[in-house]
């Protein structure tokens, strides 16, 4: 079974930048979340999907951050413009609903502003 | 509000020896508490869980944790530490979504890092 793609695996830019993160579920899953991890931290839920609409995005930085899922499967994470405290690692997964708290990581994407 | 502290960003320890990982949680409503892992260059992938059944729950690769609610607790103990075992590990609670089925957003602790010794 094929797990949680993310691409691209790093990515560097200068602040005020944009930037875009791609997310490829699990097939099936109807659940998909974001979370940014910074360096030290557990990771933080920034939006959460069932299918395409949106659960849950009480933690998204709306003025920069913005994220859509078209057709229920695929998802991006857009930041613009991007700052220094941006700098993080955005880990996408996908569950099942329920999801019993089984969330399916991908490897996520590295991200350094400068 | 939910939260999780996780004692100790650091623990080490030698091969065969004992691992405890600690984690203490704060919830309003009985919590769903779950354990993480995450080896190095790979995503985090699901341990263990507790969901109000039993209070000692058993996971992956001989690892097992104990909800205590009076200390409001949820440790990760292995008996007998492997070299394999040296990872990130992560706590996390959530809890059922009112009117849903779904176990909402997890909050995660700051993570623990595990290192073994030959």
């Amino acid at each position: 079974e094929a797990g949680v793609a993310q691409s691209p695996r790093y990515k560097i830019i200068e602040k005020r930048q944009s930037v875009a993160f791609w997310c490829n579920p699990i097939s099936g899953h109807a659940t998909l979340y974001w979370y940014q991890q910074i360096l030290g931290q557990g990771p933080k839920l920034l939006i959460q999907f069932q299918n395409n609409g949106v659960v849950d995005d009480s933690q998204l930085p709306k003025d920069r951050f913005s994220a859509e899922r078209l057709k229920g499967v695929d998802s991006t994470l857009k930041i613009q413009p991007a700052k220094l405290e941006d700098s993080a690692v955005y880990l996408c997964a996908s569950s099942l609903e329920p999801s019993g708290g089984r969330l399916f990581f991908g490897s996520g994407t590295q991200l350094s502003v400068l | 509000a939910q939260s999780v502290t996780q004692l100790g960003s650091h623990v080490s320890v030698s091969e065969g020896a004992l691992v405890l990982l600690r984690c203490n949680y704060s919830s309003s409503v009985p919590p769903y508490l779950f354990w993480y892992v995450q080896y190095p260059n790979q995503g985090l992938q699901l341990l263990l869980k507790y969901t109000s059944a039993a209070t000692l729950v058993k996971g992956i690769n001989g690892f097992e944790a104990e909800f205590k609610k009076s200390e409001t607790s949820f440790h990760l103990t292995k008996p007998s530490a492997h070299m394999s075992d040296a990872a990130e590990y992560f706590c996390a609670v959530s809890h059922r979504q009112a009117g849903g089925t779904s176990y909402g957003k997890l909050t995660f602790g700051q993570g623990t890092i595990l290192t073994v010794h030959p």
